[in-house]
């Protein structure tokens, strides 16, 4: 099983609504990412998780929480969005450290703020 | 920082026929890998491909295969008997580590058509 889900597919929210993105894996990798992408843009690194531990935080506004329950699962709570944060958000994930090559991604949550 | 450059914004080519995507890349590090990955409309990021630094030899998955130079720091992509299926936003990326943790920096994409 190589695949990483991420739900909800679509999901437009106020923006004084509070609404959590859930990601999963089942490929028993202990590195997950989160990463924003605007329309006609490359991704943009968000955090990392290591192991369920926060690794990176790449200076994202305190309105985006990931949190990561346990090795499969990896949460970015949402709250107080501007309409600026609309855009996909995808979910990766990997072997951890400098052995690992690859990130595998999921089909990312298409998020409207309006 | 590292830095990845992909200067063609759009590329084009006739189905069945061969293209080539450029990828140039900046970094201090010996030890590194490079990817390209592909977006289609559906979003969902795919690994077309991957090289690692030390290798010299260049990767091939079937109709894929990488021009790599590590002393140009170049990394380009050539796709043969193009297929419509390979529409798609194209991505190079490099993979560098911080703390530890791996981070892709990502070029800004070559959006390639297939003309039947």
């Amino acid at each position: 099983d190589t695949e990483v889900t991420q739900t909800p597919k679509h999901l437009v929210m106020g923006m004084t609504n509070k609404k959590s993105l859930k990601c999963e894996q089942h490929m028993g990798h202990r590195a997950m990412y989160w990463y924003k992408q605007k329309a006609k843009k490359p991704p943009e690194l968000m955090f990392v998780y290591s192991y369920e531990k926060l690794s990176i935080n790449e200076s994202v506004p305190s309105r985006f929480s990931p949190e990561c329950p346990n090795s499969s699962l990896l949460n970015l709570h949402l709250h107080a969005l501007q309409p600026e944060d609309s855009a996909l958000y995808l979910c990766a994930s990997s072997k951890p450290g400098q052995g690992a090559r690859e990130q595998y991604f999921g089909p990312g949550t298409r998020l409207t703020v309006t | 920082a590292q830095t990845v450059t992909q200067s063609q914004p759009e590329m084009s080519v006739q189905e069945a026929e061969t293209v080539t995507l450029s990828c140039t890349y900046d970094t201090s590090e010996s030890d590194y890998y490079l990817f390209w990955y592909k977006q289609p409309p559906s979003r969902q990021m795919i690994l077309v491909i991957r090289q690692e630094a030390y290798k010299q030899q260049n990767a091939t998955e079937n109709r894929f295969s990488v021009n790599f130079q590590k002393a140009a720091k170049s990394f380009s992509l050539k796709i043969s008997d193009s297929q419509l299926g390979d529409a798609a936003m194209y991505f190079c990326a490099y993979r560098g580590l911080i703390q530890g943790a791996q981070k892709l920096v990502f070029g800004q994409g070559t959006r390639l058509t297939i003309n039947p």
